[in-house]
């Protein structure tokens, strides 16, 4: 069965500080891995996905597949980055995501 | 384009009643998702569905239905209604070029008494 876990529920950092939002997942066949973000307010939506490996609002994430991770990074954090991350995973031709328990970030100006 | 809407965003009911969402995908998108979001379970994958089937289907009772129409507007449908069947349930759409990336509606927030 497939699982996503983020351990952190609450991570706070300051304004420039890195950031990272760590994601681990577990999945027998080959894994479509996503992060979704939520800012206040706003609908989910798409943060970045790892077969386009792009950087999105200067968010990276890359898969490792060996230890079954897809971290989320950010070299300098700014205030609007604060909001809930939630990692996803889904498969080639599926349209269904397995959600993580999600991350609220907050950056402290 | 217009996002994806759902209606109505707030309702009420009681136990033992039964209860309609409705979702409008964005135009062109034929697959509409259904998730239930709750702070305890988090958000989880109801079901899914495509050129009017059910194509797939999370771990849910058969309470839980939906259905799609031909112009992709999706219903989902709760019976029997239980308190813990309070939760933000989000529709998603999917646009036919990319698998996985999933648009979301506001949500309809639902509250059992």
């Amino acid at each position: 069965a497939q699982r996503v876990t983020q351990p952190e529920k609450l991570l706070s950092v300051f304004k420039g500080a890195p950031v990272e939002l760590k994601c681990n997942y577990s999945y027998s066949g080959s894994p479509e891995l996503f992060w979704y973000v939520q800012y206040s307010r706003q609908r989910l939506q798409l943060l970045l996905r790892h077969i386009s490996r792009e950087s999105i609002k200067g968010f990276t994430a890359d898969l490792n597949k060996g230890e079954t991770s897809f971290h989320l990074k950010k070299p300098f954090a700014q205030e609007e980055d604060s909001a809930m991350y939630y990692c996803a995973l889904s498969w080639a031709g599926a349209n269904n995501l397995f959600f993580g328990t999600g991350t609220r970030l907050t950056v402290i100006p | 384009k217009a996002g994806v809407t759902q209606t109505p965003r707030y309702l009420i009911k009681t136990r033992g009643q039964q209860v309609t969402l409705s979702c409008s995908p964005i135009s062109g998108h034929r697959s509409v998702s259904w998730y239930q979001q709750t702070p305890g379970q988090g958000l989880q994958f109801l079901f899914e569905y495509f050129s009017e089937t059910q194509r797939n289907k999370g771990n849910f009772p058969g309470r839980f239905s939906g259905r799609q129409f031909s112009n992709s507007r999706s219903e989902m449908n709760v019976s029997t209604l239980e308190l813990g069947d309070s939760a933000l349930y989000l529709c998603a759409s999917s646009s036919p070029d990319s698998t996985g990336t999933q648009y979301f509606g506001p949500g309809t927030r639902l509250l059992v008494l």
